[in-house]
Order: C-alpha cells, then sequence, then structure tokens
C-alpha cells in the first residue's frame, strides 16, 4: 500500500497567477500520475511522472501549461501555469497501475476567479 | 479511447436496501476496477476484477464481470448512509495507464 500527502488541500486563486501542487509518498515508486477532475465529470489523466526523465504527457495537455517536477521516487509537483476558469477542478496525484490498484492523494480543489 | 460508462447517472435508495451500478466499456481489458470518491475528494480503491475472473466479494460488496458482454456490476448490499459517494469503474489495457468511467452518484437516505 501507498499513503498520499497531497497539498494544498483546496486554493482560490486569480486567473493569470500559477499554483504548484505537491505529493508526497510514503514509499519510493517508479511512477506517479496526475490527473484533473474537472466539476461534475470522470477523472482524465494528465501526464505520468517518471524520476530523472520528462513527464509524459497525454494529448490535449502541454508542459508549458501543466509543467511537472519529480526529482526523487517520492515526490512530484504539478504546476497550473496561468490559470484561468476553465482550470477550475480537482487535481489528484496517484500512484500504483501496472495491473494493480491505484492510490490517490486527498486531491486539490481549485477554483480560479 | 477506451472508457467505462456507468450507469445509472445518480441513484437514490433508502439504507438497508441493495444498490447496483453498472459498467460498459468498448475493448479487451487486462483488468476493472472500482473506486468511491467521497465528497470531491481522493478515490478509495475498492475491487478490482481481472479479466479471467467472473466475480469477486469484500464485504457487502460484489462485483461481477463479463467479458462477452464487455460490462461490469458492482452492487453494494445492506446500504447505510455512509456508502452515499459517487462510484467510477475504471478499466485497463494491457499495463497501461487506467481510464475512468462518468461516475455513479449514489445517495443513501437513512
Amino acid at each position: 500500500s501507498a499513503v498520499i500527502s497531497q497539498k494544498p488541500s483546496r486554493d482560490i486563486c486569480q486567473r493569470g497567477t500559477s499554483l504548484t501542487i505537491q505529493c508526497q509518498v510514503d514509499s519510493q515508486v517508479t511512477m506517479m500520475f496526475w490527473y484533473r477532475q474537472q466539476p461534475g465529470q470522470s477523472l482524465t489523466l494528465i501526464a505520468t511522472a517518471n524520476q530523472g526523465s520528462e513527464a509524459t504527457y497525454e494529448s490535449g495537455f502541454v508542459i508549458d501549461k501543466f509543467p511537472i517536477s519529480r526529482p526523487n521516487l517520492t515526490f512530484s509537483t504539478l504546476t497550473v501555469s496561468n490559470m484561468s476558469p476553465e482550470d477550475s477542478s480537482i487535481y489528484l496525484c496517484s500512484v500504483g497501475g501496472g495491473g494493480e490498484k491505484l492510490f490517490f492523494g486527498s486531491g486539490t480543489q481549485l477554483s480560479v476567479l | 479511447s477506451q472508457q467505462g460508462e456507468e450507469d445509472p447517472q445518480a441513484l437514490s435508495i433508502q439504507e438497508g436496501e441493495n444498490a447496483t451500478m453498472n459498467c460498459s466499456y468498448k475493448t479487451s481489458i487486462n483488468n476493472l476496477q472500482w473506486y468511491r470518491q467521497n465528497s470531491g475528494r481522493g478515490l478509495v480503491h475498492l475491487i478490482l476484477i481481472r479479466s479471467n475472473e467472473r466475480e469477486k466479494h469484500s464485504g457487502r460488496l460484489r462485483v461481477t464481470l463479463d467479458t462477452s458482454k464487455k460490462s461490469s456490476s458492482l452492487l453494494i448490499t445492506a446500504s447505510r448512509a455512509a456508502d452515499t459517494a459517487s462510484y467510477f469503474c475504471a478499466t485497463e489495457m494491457g499495463y497501461s495507464t487506467l481510464t475512468f468511467g462518468k461516475g455513479t452518484m449514489l445517495l443513501v437516505s437513512p
């Protein structure tokens, strides 16, 4: 199992600013995943973060908008850059997969005014 | 892309009743998983069922998988108010990333 500490839990931001979300895992993991959940919607994978290499982004998501860092095997950050109201969502980090279950952080509820 | 579609979108029942949610998907999968989300927070894993399995149980939860129909169901028996949450199915092809469905919102009234 894995325990993930994600912060902040929520934030209200002004458009044009950036927010960095942090996830700390209690064990070393190869891959970390970042998801976005728009209001009333399902989870959409933003990118997969591997330690020591560039993150792999899904279609529709770009590094300039969602830069990701993965400095070691227990930590990752996702930055939401130059925010607009359309970025208001819940952002979730997770670990696991590869034929097994995912463990999720508690989520960051972002509101952009 | 591969995606599970849950049915119904919303379900309202009384405590003690059973709740059944269904998930359909489009192509062959390695496994299908069910997750619960309370109040828009992090998801909690409930059950993973592999493509060569037909049924799994965990406490009050029962999951079935019919690969010929590309569908799965989640049954919660003797529901409680604390079961109120959104439930998502997620499918995995090979050993790739999970793709989540749109979810079923379950409301259990006392």
